[in-house]
């Protein structure tokens, strides 16, 4: 099984900070990597896919990068409704594992 | 609209059963792999089955394999996951998510989620 770890496992920043986390996979993923954002009491929310490909409707603050093992979101100038829970997920093959989150909390 | 509503949840005791269904519409639900995913109290996401589109290739967590059991009815537009032998460790929120592309043998990422339904295994 390809495990995800999600690095750090929380942050604080604030409203205009540019925030970066980090995705790591066990084994090589190509580019089947997807970042959802999880608001308290919500479902996730898909924002990007294939690695570095913006979802439909998801600010352009939002970015992915990497491939293979390492991937990155960032997210440009912090906003108030940003702060929630990120998790990363691997489609490359089943299980489709998630990472274990990374939660953005205001300083 | 794409529109998923997930029912069958509850209070269950360890040992017991349920099944879960996703009733959905707004796309063409043969054509696109379906997943459970759950999430435990204060706890983060796990993957637990997915179904391809009109072949039905199953898979499943090995923490539920043998126990649960997915399956869709194309005709009616519905997902279900049949949950036996529940644990303590299987309450959580399970929502199901759909497949963000038409299934081609792989799967995607979940551009649709439901809101979720709550089991509860306790005795």
């Amino acid at each position: 099984d390809i495990q995800m770890t999600q690095s750090p496992s929380s942050l604080s920043a604030s409203v205009g900070d540019k925030v970066t986390f980090t995705c790591r996979a066990s084994q090589s993923i190509s580019a089947y990597l997807n970042w959802y954002q999880q608001k308290p009491g919500k479902a996730p929310n898909l924002l990007i896919y294939s690695a570095s490909s913006l979802q439909s409707g998801v600010p352009s603050r939002f970015s992915g990068s990497g491939s293979g093992t390492d991937f990155t979101l960032t997210i440009n100038s912090l906003q108030p409704e940003d702060f929630a829970t990120y998790y990363c997920q691997q489609t490359y093959s089943s299980p489709l594992t998630f990472g274990q989150g990374t939660k953005v909390e205001i300083k | 609209e794409v529109q998923m509503l997930e029912s069958g949840g509850g209070l269950v005791q360890p040992g017991g059963s349920l099944r879960l269904s996703c009733a959905v519409s707004g796309f063409i639900f043969k054509n696109f792999a379906m997943s459970w995913v759950r999430q435990a109290p204060e706890k983060g996401l796990e993957w637990v089955s997915s179904i391809g589109g009109t072949n039905g290739d199953t898979y499943y967590a090995d923490s539920v394999k043998g126990r649960f059991t997915i399956s869709r009815d194309n005709s009616k537009n519905i997902l279900y996951l049949e949950v036996n032998s529940l644990r303590a460790e299987d309450t959580a929120i399970y929502y199901c998510a759909k497949d963000q592309i038409p299934y081609n043998g792989r799967f995607d990422a979940f551009d649709i989620w439901g809101q979720g339904t709550m089991v509860t295994v306790s005795s």
